[in-house]
């Protein structure tokens, strides 16, 4: 296994554009989450899956942005008529679920850029 | 919903000293306290973990303590070498829920 994969690594589109962007995890993972970082900040949360279901979605999240994991695999995002303060990196994670934690596989990101 | 602070932003240290950056979070239910590091270009890699049910946690060069009942917890690197310059990232997390909230990172530089 070579780890959680990210497609494209950038991107740059013209604002109003939509852009969908790939997740690929750790084939052994059950849990898979997108996670929004910009410059100078921690990690912020998107939603996450758990198999192919959408067990959490950020408040922050517009209704311009949507994500999917059909049959558990891999994960697409979507974010729709792009506005420039889309701009980020957009990174995903894969983990085991457990009842004491485990900690997350990222991948190495989408860098997105609304121009 | 969770908070969680980090310090210092930034820290510079001479080779072999150590560093420690602490963070704090604000949900009493939180347990789970992972902490990673991010070099250019790349996604945060774990670097270590530490649960609630222990105080200390140490791999090789590196340690975690947690205090919960300060609500506190930091990360000790001793005798630092150049490639330790990193952001580092604390988190933390319920283990019944999904997401982890994140401080804002620390950029450590280790000057040879």
């Amino acid at each position: 296994d070579t780890g959680v994969s990210q497609d494209p690594r950038h991107k740059i589109t013209k604002r109003g554009q939509n852009v969908t962007f790939r997740c690929d995890p750790i084939s052994e993972h059950n849990r898979l989450y997108w996670y929004r970082q910009t410059l100078g900040q921690g990690p912020e949360f998107l939603t996450y899956f758990q198999n192919e279901a959408q067990l959490e979605k950020s408040r922050l999240l517009s209704d311009r942005f949507s994500a999917e994991r059909p049959k558990g695999s891999f994960s697409t995002l979507e974010i729709q008529r792009t506005e420039q303060g889309d701009s980020a990196m957009y990174l995903c994670a894969s983990s085991l679920s457990a009842s004491m934690g485990y900690g997350y596989t990222f991948g190495s990101g989408t860098r997105l850029t609304v121009v | 919903g969770e908070n969680v602070e980090q310090h210092p932003s930034t820290l510079s240290v001479q080779e072999g000293d150590s560093a420690v950056i602490k963070c704090t979070y604000s949900d009493s239910a939180s347990n789970y306290f992972p902490w990673y590091k991010q070099e250019l270009g790349k996604g945060p890699q774990l670097i270590i973990d530490i649960r609630s049910n222990v105080g200390e946690k140490k791999d090789q060069r590196i340690a975690v303590t947690l205090n919960k009942t300060a609500k506190h917890f930091s990360l000790h690197i001793t005798e630092t070498q150049p490639e330790d310059s990193a952001v580092y990232f604390c988190a933390a997390s319920r283990t019944n829920a999904g997401k982890s909230t994140f401080g804002d990172g620390t950029t450590l530089t280790v000057k040879p």
